[in-house]
């Protein structure tokens, strides 16, 4: 059973860059055959996609595209995500989440979230 | 990006009823369309996949329909586990996006 795990700082400064690391368990990182993807919940709020890596490439949100990049360390299992210039309403619970392409994508397996606070 | 509207926005309903959520799309999505449950402080949990096709492990009580822009989800004989938020999501465009959620709580 594929298991994900986030981690990284719970309180990074508003101008500063957030740095996430999913691990992965359970299987193998690979990018031919899953999204490998990120997406936040901001308190009390709903859930907002933030972006994608597939074999394709990777793909953001066009809301936050100038700000984040996702890449994969398949020699470490694991993938992350960097969002710079934060500011306080990037406080969020952050998913790392599978994404499979059995007739088209859907997020089969995710993380159980991490919250990171962006304050002074 | 594709706007996704869901329908209402919170519901009060009772053990054993049959609900009704709603999301409709900004564009046709053919069937590129998955539901989601959320419980709070947990992570979202996919329960149908492709307008309609059921998640492993995910009980028949849950059903997906429509196309095109309409879509629904409907769970028949609500058991206390469904109280939740659920999502939808479109995955038509490499810039996918979720609807605004329809929590369900016990009357």
């Amino acid at each position: 059973q594929v298991q994900l795990q986030e981690s990284g700082p719970g309180l990074v400064k508003p101008s500063e860059t957030l740095s996430l690391t999913c691990a992965v368990s359970g299987g193998s990182v690979n990018i031919n055959y899953f999204y490998w993807g990120w997406v936040r919940q901001p308190p009390g709020k709903g859930l907002q996609w933030i972006g994608s890596i597939y074999y394709t490439g990777t793909t953001y949100s066009p809301s936050l595209k100038s700000r984040v990049s996702i890449s994969v360390d398949t020699s470490k299992n694991q993938f992350s995500l960097k969002l710079t210039s934060v500011a306080a309403a990037d406080t969020a619970v952050y998913f790392c989440a599978r994404g499979r392409t059995r007739e088209i994508p859907h997020l089969d397996h995710w993380g159980l979230g991490t919250l990171v606070t962006v304050s002074s | 990006d594709i706007q996704m509207t869901q329908s209402p926005s919170s519901l009060s309903a009772s053990v054993g009823d049959t609900v009704t959520l709603s999301c409709r799309a900004g564009q046709i999505l053919n069937s590129f369309l998955n539901w989601y449950q959320q419980k709070p402080g947990k992570a979202p949990k996919l329960l149908i996949y492709a307008a309609s096709t059921l998640q492993d492990g995910v009980p028949s009580r849950f059903r997906g329909s429509g196309s095109e822009t309409d879509f629904t989800l409907t769970i028949t004989n609500l058991q206390p586990e469904d109280f939740a938020s659920y999502y939808c999501q479109q995955t038509y465009t490499d810039s996918w996006t979720f609807g605004q959620g329809t929590k369900v709580d016990m009357k």
